[in-house]
């Protein structure tokens, strides 16, 4: 019963450093999305993807790329990290599309990133 | 871009106190949901809210879509220290799931 499993828990990088972080889900979902949370502010959305292959820029897309490989895994990628890029990130799966009456997150248990 | 005010910011309750909290926006949503996120984790849904004026439980958690579709709110009965965490209203509104900022809940024993 994994549901929604992200690597890696904790990353410390320098700035203009890259790395990915990976994400997969067990739970047939069409829809996965990447967050970020910055105290105070919630959780903000940064990419969005509706199926295999098809991805769309959430509210904070700057400095970050991401990969819809197949159906159960989704991938974030910073190029060259940034010290504003430090902070929680959580990759999320839903049955239903984004904005739908019944959208219903599952959550996975976060990354969190420090950038230097 | 649409905000939801969530409030209080954090609360420090006795343990077996009631809790209330809630959420307001100057727009009207078309679902309400809401999350606890427990320390180190991510967020784990509670309870969806579908209509307006529709109140649904959760074990000791209980959440209403406010009438005018702009408000929710969530209490928990008899708190327990387990209660603690961060719980965060969301909110359909178009095509997109607006987050609140969170409230913290802390419990004291």
């Amino acid at each position: 019963n994994a549901g929604v499993t992200q690597t890696p828990k904790f990353q410390v990088l320098k700035t203009g450093q890259s790395m990915t972080l990976q994400c997969a889900q067990d739970m047939n979902h069409n829809s996965m999305y990447w967050y970020r949370q910055d105290p105070g502010m919630g959780l903000r959305l940064i990419y969005y993807s509706a199926s295999e292959g098809t991805t769309d820029k959430g509210e904070v897309p700057n400095g970050y790329n991401v990969s819809r490989l197949n159906k159960r895994e989704f991938s974030l990628r910073l190029e060259s990290a940034a010290p504003s890029q430090t902070s929680v990130y959580f990759c999320a799966s839903s049955e239903a599309p984004k904005g739908a009456a019944n959208e219903k997150l599952f959550f996975g248990s976060g990354t969190q990133l420090s950038v230097l | 871009g649409q905000q939801l005010n969530q409030s209080p910011q954090s609360m420090f309750i006795q343990e077996g106190e009631d809790v209330s909290m809630n959420c307001t926006s100057s727009s009207i949503f078309n679902t309400w949901l809401w999350y606890k996120q427990d320390p180190g984790e991510g967020p784990v849904l509670l309870i969806a809210l579908y209509k307006a004026g529709e109140l649904t439980s959760n074990g000791r958690l209980t959440a209403q879509f406010g009438i005018t579709r702009k408000d929710s709110f969530l209490n928990i009965s008899a708190s327990i220290p387990s209660d603690v965490g961060i719980y965060f209203c969301a909110g359909t509104y178009g095509n997109k799931l607006v987050f609140g900022a969170g409230t913290i809940l802390r419990v004291k024993s």
